[in-house]
Order: structure tokens, then sequence, then C-alpha cells
């Protein structure tokens, strides 16, 4: 029972670029969460999903897109990446009944240059 | 909107001290609340809740109760251990989602 994984771990982006984090969750949550983490700033809700096919804007969504083709896993995609978006992002699952008891992955630091 | 404020870090005690980590919420009905710990370098886990005013939540001698008169969930522990130096996240529901606080750094020494 592996829990909740994010790939890659680290990556470093220039200006422009694109790419794609993937988390998957082994848990059979319904539920799941795309998470940054800036200094000072605790953790902001990027998008969420409440099921497959189905995805909504959290707090902080602009540059972002999200899909949950299927149910286990979460993709968050940066389509064209700016400094701004060099954070440490988190992944996170939770069971539907109880939406704010969530499993968090370790994390995936981004860096734009 | 709803938020949640929690005092600055970092906080850096001996071992066996008493912790306090102070949070407040935005009294927006009667949300539940929750502490969250992030050890060096991983994700967050959940450490203790409480659903209902006068709820006292505990884990691993970590202790919390729920103040709906000063909108208050303290965190105390009476005996940290160089083991619990992490990153605590206050944290309360909203509308399905979580909110959480900016964090308090903890560091423990021997």
């Amino acid at each position: 029972n592996a829990g909740v994984t994010q790939t890659p771990k680290f990556r470093v982006l220039k200006t422009g670029q694109s790419m794609t984090l993937l988390c998957a969750q082994d848990m059979n949550h319904e539920y799941m969460y795309w998470y940054r983490q800036d200094p000072g700033m605790g953790l902001r809700l990027i998008h969420y999903s409440v099921g497959e096919g189905t995805t909504a804007k959290g707090e902080v969504p602009d540059g972002y897109n999200v899909s949950r083709l299927k149910k286990q896993n979460f993709l968050l995609g940066l389509e064209s990446a700016a400094p701004s978006q060099t954070s440490v992002y988190f992944c996170a699952s939770s069971y539907a009944g109880v939406p704010y008891e969530q499993y968090f992955g370790p994390g995936t630091r981004l860096t734009v240059t | 909107g709803d938020s949640v404020t929690q005092m600055e870090g970092p906080v850096t005690l001996s071992e066996e001290a008493f912790l306090t980590i102070n949070c407040t919420y935005t009294a927006t009905g009667y949300p539940s609340l929750f502490w969250y710990v992030q050890y060096p370098g991983e994700g967050l886990q959940l450490l203790l809740k409480a659903t209902k005013a006068d709820d006292k939540g505990s884990n691993k001698g970590f202790e919390a109760t729920y103040r709906k008169e000063t909108t208050s969930f303290h965190l105390e522990k009476g005996s940290v251990q160089v083991s619990d130096s992490a990153v605590y996240f206050c944290a309360r529901g909203s509308q399905g989602n979580l909110i959480f606080g900016k964090g308090t750094k903890l560091s423990v020494k021997p």
C-alpha cells in the first residue's frame, strides 16, 4: 500500500516551458487535491476533484490545469511556466465522507528559472 | 472569508519542555478543526482533530481543545522530544475543503 505518490520529486524548468505533475493514490479515495506550499504562506489549494472526470478551482488556480481521467490519478499541468510558480507542490486525497482527513504525498519541488 | 491564524515561528525548545502553539479561526459557522504535522522532507499528516465545541483532540501526546467562545484551537504537549521537530499547521474545514494557517516550525534541542 503505497498511499499517495507523486512524480517527479524534483524538476527545473525554464520560463515558458510546460510540464505535468502526476499524482497517484491506491486507497480508492474519491477526492483528490493539488496544493502549493510557499514560505510564509502555508498551503494553498490550486484545484481539486470530487470524482473521475470532475475538477474544480481552488484558491489559486491561474496558470494551472488539471485532469482526472482515472479515479486513482490526478494530473496537474503547467502550460507556460513562470518564476512565480516556483514552489513545492503537494497532492492529497481523501474519502468523500471525511474530506478534511486528507492523505498527502511527499511533494514535488519545482523551480522555474 | 474563512481563515486560520497561528503563531509565527520558529519556536525553539529544549527536550522535555512544554509546548503551546496558538491557533485561532474565523467564526463562520461551527467548523471542524485540525492540526496537521509536516516532518522534514515529507508531506503533511493529520495529527488530531475536533469536530464540535469543547471536543478535545489528542494523539502522540499532543492535545488541542475546540474553544468556541475564544474561537481557538491551541496545540499543547507536556514534554516535547527531539523527534517532534517539524512544522505544525492548524486548519479548519470550509465548504468541503481545508483552509490552512501559515505553519509554525518547531525545533527541539537535546
